[in-house]
């Protein structure tokens, strides 16, 4: 069964800090992983996206990873900003183009 | 990067009454487009995916009578509340596939539209 868990379900955290979310994945036949940032009342926007081949993915503050082997990937997020207050949501997408949503994490960096 | 508006953002409709939302795609050509609901501290479910020129297809579980989806051109697909009841009340997202062959295609969302039937 294709699925996607999260953790942690929240978190708070101070400006400035570092904080790393997790995402474990049964996505078969696995394509990508997506993490998405979904603000509040608003539509998610795209991260990164990580194939089968790639284990790392930066983007600005946003570093994610890929372990195949585990099927599991974080995203890090350095320098935390009041901004970055949202839930993050890791996406598997199958060979097929299914594309199955984890319940997402939702951060709160607070000053 | 693609931009995928909604319309209306936000609505409040009394029980019995349908109401229709909007998603187009601004800057490119969509053929196919999903629509979704979330709930508060949910994730996103989706409801259905839209094929320009054809019906749509519904995920097991949602009335297709009741969420009548129509994807009349390249750029706008629109979902029909008909009959609206309080517990239709949800975040209605929308998103829009944008270039390369499957499954490389990437997924543009709008902005959501806040429905509250009441």
């Amino acid at each position: 069964k294709n699925q996607v868990e999260q953790s942690p379900q929240s978190l708070i955290i101070l400006e400035g800090k570092n904080c790393t979310l997790q995402c474990n994945y049964t996505v078969s036949p696995f394509s990508n992983l997506r993490w998405y940032k979904q603000d509040t009342g608003r539509g998610p926007v795209s991260l990164t996206i990580m194939t089968f081949s790639e284990n790392t993915k930066s983007n600005g503050r946003y570093t994610a990873t890929l372990d195949a082997d585990t099927k599991q990937s974080s995203l890090h997020i350095t320098a935390s900003q009041l901004s970055d207050s949202a839930s993050y949501i890791c996406v598997g997408k199958t060979s097929y183009d299914k594309v199955i949503f984890g319940p997402g994490t939702s951060l709160s960096v607070i000053p | 990067g693609a931009v995928v508006s909604q319309h209306p953002s936000r609505v409040i409709c009394k029980s019995g009454t349908s109401v229709k939302i909007e998603c187009r795609s601004l800057d490119f050509q969509a053929t196919t487009m999903f629509w979704y609901r979330q709930f508060p501290k949910q994730s996103l479910m989706l409801m259905a995916t839209s094929n320009e020129g054809s019906k749509a297809t519904y995920e097991q579980g949602v009335e297709k009578d009741k969420f009548l989806i129509n994807h009349a051109s390249l750029t706008l697909s629109t979902l029909t509340v008909t009959s609206a009841h309080p517990e239709d009340s949800s975040f209605y997202i929308c998103s829009a596939r944008f270039g390369g062959e499957l499954p490389r295609a990437e997924q543009y969302f709008g902005p959501g539209t806040r429905l509250t039937v009441t």
